[in-house]
């Protein structure tokens, strides 16, 4: 199985800062690496696909990058509604997907 | 407007059986692969199960299998998850999820709203 392991577990940040978010995979993944948001009580919402492609509708100050085991989620200038937790989800084998344990990104 | 609502979710006893569903609507249901996520209270994502388009291909994680089926209906638009000898760590949300077209691999977009099982005597 593909561990995916996310730094740092919480993240202090005041709001129009930038935030970098990062995913370590246990093995190469390549760029099957997608990101999600999700906000106390709400289902997760797809931000990044292919490591860097936004998903329909995510504003550009959210963007991805990396390939193979590592990977960064950079919010470039946080608005109040970015803050939620964010989990990275490797896709790279069928019948093997996997999530990382979660960041989660709090205003300081 | 793509949707997804779970249903069939409750308290079961350990040992129990529990069938849920998922409706499909707003899009081509069976030019998709699907999948079914859940959360543990207050814990992170975990994939339980996938499906593609034509129920191909189907996988399941190590902690379900042998005791999870997923299918899906395509005339029907939904997708189901039985769950037997379920276990209390199988209390979660559980998310119906629109994976990519065929069997593709990929992500999960959208989500549904989820539905509750909770395991206890």
């Amino acid at each position: 199985e593909i561990v995916m392991t996310q730094s740092p577990a919480t993240l202090s940040v005041s709001p129009g800062e930038r935030a970098t978010l990062s995913c370590r995979a246990s093995q190469s993944v390549s760029s099957n690496l997608a990101w999600y948001q999700q906000k106390p009580g709400q289902a997760p919402r797809l931000l990044i696909y292919g490591a860097s492609t936004r998903a329909t509708g995510i504003p550009a100050r959210f963007s991805g990058s990396g390939s193979g085991t590592e990977f960064t989620l950079t919010i470039s200038s946080l608005q109040s509604e970015d803050f939620a937790v964010y989990y990275c989800q490797q896709y790279n084998n069928w019948r093997e997907y996997t999530f990382g344990q979660g960041t989660k990104l709090e205003i300081k | 407007e793509v949707q997804l609502v779970e249903s069939g979710g409750g308290l079961v006893q350990p040992g129990r059986s529990l069938r849920l569903s998922c409706a499909a609507s707003g899009f081509t249901f069976d030019d998709y692969a699907m999948h079914w996520v859940r959360q543990a209270p207050g814990k992170g994502l975990e994939w339980v199960s996938g499906i593609s388009w034509n129920s191909g291909s189907i996988g399941y994680a190590d902690s379900v299998k042998g005791r999870f089926t997923i299918s899906r209906d395509n005339a029907k638009n939904s997708l189901y998850l039985q769950m037997n000898s379920l276990r209390a760590e199988d209390t979660a949300l559980y998310y119906c999820a629109k994976g990519r077209m065929g069997d593709r691999r990929g992500w999960f977009d959208p989500w549904g709203q989820g539905t509750l099982v909770t395991v206890s005597s």
